[in-house]
């Protein structure tokens, strides 16, 4: 069964410094997302993305992030200068319009420590 | 505004007993529901969702959910739990008239916890 990959499965930074999240979404899925759970609270949607752009992103989702698609496979997530705030896990996910009502498959995360 | 709502933490439920994990909503349009359950060290996985029709809803592993309008809940269900089924459990709805890409909203999370 298809799934959503992302690497690396745990990433360890230094405050400012500037870190990129990779996935590979499901291959004809063509609606991408991004988003954030802080250890113990809630899921938080950071960005979503559709025929290379930015459709909506949050209020979290501030000028220190971007989002990318650089080549047919891979959706990245880049942080500029990572804060202490920003340790978390990060979930990507994808859709298939061809569903109709987008239900989103999660990929297993990248948990980003920052130091 | 879109909101989702779990009010318990933590359900204790003993293996084979019935389940429930309770979830509200509060969106402007119809809504989409969904539930996902997250294992240790695992991403959401998918469990089930309510689009429209049949309000009882079933999906993976015995897990069914029923929508319900005017009380504006999406409580997951089970009839007899596993010791498996011990995880954490999130509701999540999208407002159907927000477009087709629309983001998630995911509640607190409720700890499924089976107990032999």
């Amino acid at each position: 069964e298809p799934e959503v990959t992302q690497t690396p499965s745990h990433q360890v930074t230094q405050m400012g410094q500037e870190v990129i999240l990779r996935c590979v979404p499901i291959s004809n899925h063509l609606y991408f997302y991004w988003y954030r759970q802080i250890l113990g609270q809630k899921v938080e949607f950071l960005v979503s993305f559709y025929n290379n752009e930015i459709s909506e992103k949050s209020e979290i989702f501030d000028d220190q992030f971007s989002v990318e698609r650089p080549d047919g496979s891979n959706f990245t997530l880049k942080i500029r200068s990572t804060k202490l705030e920003d340790s978390a896990m990060y979930f990507c996910a994808s859709s298939d319009p061809g569903q109709g009502y987008h239900e989103q498959f999660f990929g297993p995360g990248t948990r980003l420590t920052v130091l | 505004a879109q909101s989702v709502a779990q009010p318990e933490d933590q359900v204790n439920v003993a293996e084979g007993n019935p389940l429930t994990v309770k979830c509200t909503y509060s969106v402007s349009g119809n809504p989409y529901l969904f539930w996902y359950v997250q294992y240790p060290n695992r991403g959401l996985q998918f469990l089930l969702k309510y689009i429209t029709g049949d309000n009882l809803v079933k999906g993976s592993y015995g897990f069914e959910a029923e929508f319900n309008k005017s009380q504006t809940s999406f409580h997951l269900k089970k009839p007899s739990a596993l010791v498996s089924d011990s995880a954490l459990y999130f509701c999540a709805v999208r407002d159907a008239l927000s477009g087709g890409y629309n983001k998630l909203i995911f509640g607190a999370g409720t700890r499924l916890a089976v107990h032999p």
